[in-house]
């Protein structure tokens, strides 16, 4: 199975600020990458496949880049909405797995 | 609007069996790959199950081999997941997904 891993787990910023997500994948995925946003209590939400296409009704603050193994989420100017917890899933190969998750929160 | 819907969820004794059903409109389902998703209390994601837009292409977590059938049923624009010798590490919120839209959950709880 393909293992993919995030970082950082948790990561504190503030309403404004730049930040980035980076999930790495244990073997080549060519650009079969996704990132959803999951708020508490909430179902996912889908927000970029193929590693850089952006979901419909997705701000364009958010970003992906990457290939291979190593991809990254970008949200440009963090809004209040944005604090939440964010995964990626390569769906590459079966299983389709996903990574642990980065939480998000407000500093 | 893509729209899912998923029912079937509740309490179970371990060893026992439900179905989850997942009814989709909004999009052309008969062409659109499936998902069951599952999130266990205070986990993370972890990808299920998928069945190609025909079904007659179905593919399984390995820890749910053998155990869980996924089918789908196009006349109906519905999509299950039955799920036989539950297991307590099977309690979850299951997530039907497709054309990257979620469902609501449904949750399992295994207990005895």
């Amino acid at each position: 199975d393909i293992q993919m891993t995030q970082s950082p787990s948790s990561l504190s910023a503030s309403v404004g600020d730049r930040v980035t997500i980076t999930c790495r994948a244990s073997q080549g995925i060519s650009n079969y990458l996704a990132w959803y946003q999951q708020r508490p209590e909430k179902a996912p939400k889908s927000l970029i496949y193929d590693t850089s296409s952006l979901q419909s009704g997705v701000p364009s603050r958010f970003s992906g880049s990457g290939s291979g193994t190593d991809f990254t989420l970008t949200i440009s100017s963090l809004q209040p909405e944005d604090f939440a917890t964010y995964y990626c899933q390569q769906y590459s190969n079966y299983p389709h797995t996903f990574g642990q998750g980065t939480n998000l929160e407000i500093k | 609007e893509v729209q899912l819907l998923e029912s079937g969820g509740g309490l179970v004794q371990p060893g026992g069996s439900l179905r989850l059903s997942c009814a989709a409109s909004g999009f052309i389902f008969s062409k659109s790959d499936m998902n069951w998703v599952r999130q266990a209390p205070g986990k993370g994601l972890e990808w299920v199950s998928r069945i190609s837009g025909s079904g007659d292409r179905t593919y399984y977590v390995d820890s749910v081999k053998g155990r869980f059938t996924i089918s789908r049923d196009n006349s109906k624009n519905t999509v299950y997941l039955q799920m036989n010798s539950l297991r307590a590490e099977d309690t979850a919120v299951y997530y039907c997904a497709g054309v990257w839209r979620w469902g609501q959950g449904t949750l399992v709880t295994v207990s005895s």
